[in-house]
């Protein structure tokens, strides 16, 4: 059973429309991350939120961290192609480095 | 700055043997390193957890004696995929972790291994 469940597990957009990623559990973090791989590479990481209620954005991307520190979501603005990829969710328990990942969301943004 | 890198980037070897993977942390001191295998369009699982001078502490279900795991410094781990099968064939990715209070991992490129 994985500790956060993301959704969907698949997304294919047209350029220049909006997409949401979830992620979700019932176990408290302390801190959240959102990664994107690219095929046959490591993950690269997009944002560490650790503040219940927090709201970061990296240009067209805006990330949430829910009140509870139980569950984030992902929205992409206008999406382009250089999007697509792998979008992975991952949390940390309280006093601890170890990584729980979500099963992963695949973006696909058509020219 | 934080960047974690892996070598061999792909290994093909044949079964029965045995191969190592090294991790380094280029540009800041890793206190804890992670070992993950990946399977096609699936997610990330935690294979073990890796202290500088400890024993590596393994997730359920992974053999430690099939995957040795050696933090020798701080910028250094090594997985070694011993008697490899095919079953093995899977990609590696190591992240490290600069502690402190850090929370992120940063994660090297990956290691693809096909054992023939």
């Amino acid at each position: 059973t994985q500790l956060l469940e993301q959704s969907p597990q698949f997304l294919s957009i047209q350029e220049g429309e909006n997409l949401t990623v979830y992620c979700n559990s019932s176990s408290v973090f302390s801190s959240l991350q959102w990664y994107r791989q690219e095929p046959g590479e490591g993950p690269v990481l997009l944002v560490t939120v650790v503040t219940g209620g927090e709201v970061k954005k990296l240009k067209r991307l805006t990330f949430q961290f829910g009140d509870a520190r139980k569950d984030s979501s992902l929205h992409i603005t206008a999406a382009q192609p250089g999007d697509t990829g792998l979008y992975l969710c991952a949390g940390s328990p309280v006093n601890d480095y170890k990584l729980s990942f979500g099963a992963g969301t695949t973006v696909t943004v058509r020219a | 700055g934080a960047v974690v890198s892996q070598h061999p980037s792909w290994v093909i070897c044949k079964s029965g043997t045995s191969v190592k993977i090294e991790c380094r942390s280029l540009d800041f001191q890793a206190t804890t390193m992670f070992w993950y295998r990946q399977f096609p369009k699936q997610s990330l699982m935690l294979m073990a957890t890796s202290n500088e001078g400890s024993k590596a502490t393994y997730e359920q279900g992974v053999e430690k004696d099939k995957f040795l795991i050696n933090h020798a410094s701080l910028t250094l781990s090594t997985l070694t995929v011993t008697s490899a099968h095919p079953e093995d064939s899977s990609f590696y990715i190591c992240s490290a972790v600069s502690g402190q209070g850090a929370y992120e991992q940063y994660f090297g490129p990956g290691t693809r291994l096909t054992v023939t």
